[in-house]
This record gives C-alpha cells, structure tokens and sequence, in this order.
C-alpha cells in the first residue's frame, strides 16, 4: 500500500542551525502539508501546499520557515536558523484530488533543537 | 477557522468493555470528519470516517456518529482490545480544495488486560 515517507526520523540540530526535513508523498497526489507535534499536544497545522505553491500556512510558519518540492516527487521542509521551541514531531501529509478526500501522514521526523 | 473540542483527554478500561470519545466542532462548513489513532513514536493512522451526509458509520468494532444539528461527532470502541491502547485524535475539514486538517486535542486510550 502507498505510503508517505519521512526521513530522516530524529534529527538533532544546534539552535540557530538550519535543518531540512524531508517527505516523499504518495505518487500521483497533489496537495501536501506539514503539520508539527509537540511533545504531549495535538497536531497543528503548518502549511499546505498545492500546484507549486503555499495555499495556505498558519501563524506558527513565519519566516524562518519554508517548503519546497524539487523535483515533483520531494516535498521539504526548511527551517532557517532553529529554536528550542521548534523541537517537536513534524509530519508530512499528502491528499489526492477533492473526490478522494482522505489525507494520509508520515511517521514523523523528531527534531530536537539543543 | 475550525476549532475541535475533544473528550476525555484520557480514558482507561477494562479490555472488553466499551470505549466512547466525543468531539464538537465549531465550522458549519467541515463535512469530513475523520479519526486517527496515533501509536507512540508514530504518525496518525487514519482508522474510521464520517461524511456530513452521513449519520452513522461502522467497521467492526468501531462506530462513528455524527449529529450536523449540534455539532458533535463520536467514536465508539465495543470490545476493546489491549491493542486499541494508543492516543485517538477526531478530526474536521472541508473536504473542497486543499483544507487543511483540524485535529482534536487527542485522547489517550489505555486498554487494561
């Protein structure tokens, strides 16, 4: 069954550091987000992103924050220069078309900021 | 934009019994109301759904119940299972376009054998 992948699974990173997630949604969808997971929270909505562009990004996406697909099949998350408050689980997910509406998520990277 | 409201934040029963989760939602506009059980370490698996034209839904052990009128949508687990342990989070959106998911604030579930 197709899946969406994440890697890596734990990345640890020095505040101020940039890291790059990265996702490879299932073949043929096309709307993709990131969402974030904090230790012991729920899951909150980050970005979505549709036809090549961001559609739609919450207030916790500033400007440290961006997303990319390459090369049609990646879909990366970047953070430019990482906080302590940006250690969570990050999960990417991936939708077909309206007609098929379920989305389905990776199985997270855990970034730790120290 | 949504907001969904979810109860109990934690909830223990014996395996056998009965498991009941409860959600309100707060957008008239959502019409897709889907659960996802997320396993430690893991990402939300999606296990049941529910369409806003749509009252009631079953899969085995697991029931979903949707009243548009009060907004309020439900997961039943009959028979639980040890297996069932895991944190439950309910779900909105609008299934148009690109809408983003609004999750609960997740319940976890144990199953005591």
């Amino acid at each position: 069954e197709p899946e969406v992948t994440q890697t890596p699974s734990h990345q640890v990173t020095q505040m101020g550091q940039e890291v790059i997630l990265r996702c490879v949604p299932i073949s043929n969808h096309l709307y993709f987000y990131w969402y974030r997971q904090i230790l012991g929270q729920k899951v909150e909505f980050l970005v979505s992103f549709y036809n090549n562009e961001i559609s739609e990004k919450s207030e916790i996406f500033d400007d440290q924050f961006s997303v990319e697909r390459p090369d049609g099949s990646n879909f990366t998350l970047k953070i430019r220069s990482t906080k302590l408050e940006d250690s969570a689980m990050y999960f990417c997910a991936s939708r077909w078309r309206e007609e098929k509406i379920e989305a389905f998520f990776g199985q997270g990277t855990r970034l730790t900021v120290v | 934009g949504e907001n969904v409201e979810q109860h109990p934040s934690t909830l223990s029963v014996q395996e056998g019994d009965s498991a009941v989760i409860k959600c309100t939602y707060s957008d008239s506009a959502s019409n897709y109301f889907p659960w996802y059980k997320q396993e430690l370490g893991k990402g939300p698996q999606l296990i049941i759904d529910i369409r806003s034209n749509v009252g009631e839904k079953k899969d085995q052990r697991i029931a979903v119940t949707l009243n548009k009128t009060a907004k309020h949508f439900s997961l039943h687990i009959t028979e639980t299972q040890p297996e069932d342990s895991a944190v439950y989070f309910c779900a909105a959106y609008n299934s148009g376009g690109y809408q983003k998911v609004t999750f609960g604030t997740g319940t976890k579930l144990q199953v005591i054998p």
